[in-house]
């Protein structure tokens, strides 16, 4: 399968501080990237999904200005946790669409950024 | 998004026994995946299965889905202690753009 790839892997960062994390499809381009959030021992929840060159959409509950997405080219999304708090952390898990390979539609996961906000 | 439903959410069983995990859905969908993720890891896809099939096998994996009870479920044979994991079902929809994800089923296998 493709591979996607997230950097970086852990982060630990103070209160208020802002984080960005990178997610890579590394051979293949990604005209849609999702971003999801998982908090321990609970399911992955979709934030937003991530078209090149447009603006990301967002799900319900989550705050626009607070989680920056930007999907400036077919390989690179970039998630900027703004002002992060501890409530803000979380597992973070990117996942890229190829629709030229896999099963119809499958989406290729990142090994996903653990972030810690003291 | 709305989540569907995993049951159970967790069970732990012996190394060579069987393991099945259930999952129902709530909406129309396209497809239906299962993924596995270990502890603090990605997540890795194990299946689809289209909303036209009713059964399909990888190798110890045997998937089953039953569009009028929007229920599928995950059997995996003659379990090994690496299959500890935790497994996720994820419904797409017919647009095709969205994966909502179950609450997932914590997989223990003992040695």
């Amino acid at each position: 399968g493709a591979v996607v790839s997230q950097h970086p892997s852990w982060v630990i960062c103070k209160s208020g501080t802002s984080v960005k994390i990178e997610c890579r499809s590394l051979d293949f381009q990604a005209t849609t990237m999702f971003w999801y959030r998982q908090f321990p021992k609970q399911s992955l929840m979709l934030m937003a999904t991530s078209n090149e060159g447009s603006k990301a959409t967002y799900e319900q509950g989550v705050e626009k200005d607070k989680f920056l997405i930007n999907h400036a080219s077919l390989t690179l999304s970039t998630l900027t946790v703004t002002s992060a708090h501890p409530e803000d952390s979380s597992f973070y898990i990117c996942s890229a669409r190829d629709p030229g390979r896999g099963e119809y539609n499958e989406q290729f996961f990142g090994p996903g950024t653990r972030l810690t906000v003291l | 998004s709305q989540q569907g439903e995993e049951d159970p959410q967790a069970l732990s069983i012996q190394e060579g026994e069987n393991a099945t995990m259930n999952c129902s859905y709530k909406t129309s969908i396209n497809n239906l995946q299962w993924y596995r993720q270990n502890s603090g890891r990605g997540l890795v896809h194990l299946i689809l299965i289209r909303s036209n099939e009713r059964e399909k096998h990888s190798g110890r994996l045997r998937v089953t889905l039953d569009t009028s009870k929007k229920s599928s479920s995950l059997l995996i044979t003659a379990s090994r202690a690496a299959d500890t994991a935790s497994y996720f079902c994820v419904e797409q929809n017919n647009a095709g753009n969205m994966l909502t994800f179950g609450g997932g089923t914590r997989l223990m296998v003992k040695p």
